[in-house]
């Protein structure tokens, strides 16, 4: 069935370095993608969107790029900080549908 | 803070009992999403409330049902639980009936524990 998945589960990165975390989607009718962020103890936090009439998206530090050719989504992070270890979620949306999440990666910030 | 409230922050409660998980959107949101998250996984959709009216429906299981209120606050009422059902339970809400083009915005979450 459809679904959105991530590459890599655990991503670990020393402090400084730019962190890319990768999100893979199966729905080609999903037309709006979004990238969570959650820290322990807390709620998906929303970082950036990306609608599917753009490929790329930049906002403070992070980057998000979408190719829709490889139904392939991308979160990238910019000078990683020890505040960025959390778990990174992909969401897309198809029209109707519900927003479906992917499983998460865990960023590791290394000091 | 997202604007989205849940209470209570943790239950603990014993298998085959009934609990009540509240909510209470970010002003002006009409919808009001619940997800499960079990532990080290993704958020698994249950039910989607738009204005008081049921909207979408997800894994949601047959002990389990919500409701939207006039005032928009939502309640998910979990029974004959199991020690399965052990999770975080969050909400989420936006001010439209789908997810198109707008976010959703989640509460920090009830974490139920069943013993």
């Amino acid at each position: 069935g459809e679904s959105v998945g991530l590459h890599l589960p655990t991503l670990s990165v020393q402090e400084g370095d730019n962190s890319i975390i990768n999100c893979a989607y199966s729905n080609s009718a999903s037309d709006y993608f979004i990238w969570y962020k959650q820290e322990s103890g807390k709620g998906p936090q929303f970082i950036i969107d990306i609608r599917s009439n753009m490929d790329k998206r930049q906002g403070q530090r992070v980057t998000v790029l979408l190719n829709k050719t490889v139904k392939h989504l991308s979160l990238q992070i910019a000078a990683t900080q020890p505040g960025d270890s959390a778990v990174y979620f992909c969401a897309e949306n198809t029209p109707g549908n519900d927003m479906r999440f992917g499983a998460g990666t865990r960023l590791t910030v290394k000091p | 803070d997202s604007g989205v409230t849940q209470t209570p922050k943790h239950l603990i409660t014993a298998t085959g009992q009934r609990v009540t998980l509240r909510c209470s959107p970010r002003s002006g949101d009409l919808s009001v999403y619940w997800y499960q998250q079990s532990l080290d996984q993704g958020l698994q959709f249950l039910i989607q409330y738009y204005n008081g009216e049921e909207r979408a429906k997800g894994n949601i299981l047959e002990r389990f049902s919500a409701q939207q209120f006039p005032d928009l606050h939502s309640e998910l009422n979990l029974s004959s639980l199991e020690l399965g059902d052990s999770a975080l339970y969050f909400c989420a809400s936006s001010p439209r009936a789908g997810g198109y083009n707008s976010p959703l915005h989640f509460g920090n979450g009830t974490r139920l524990t069943v013993t």
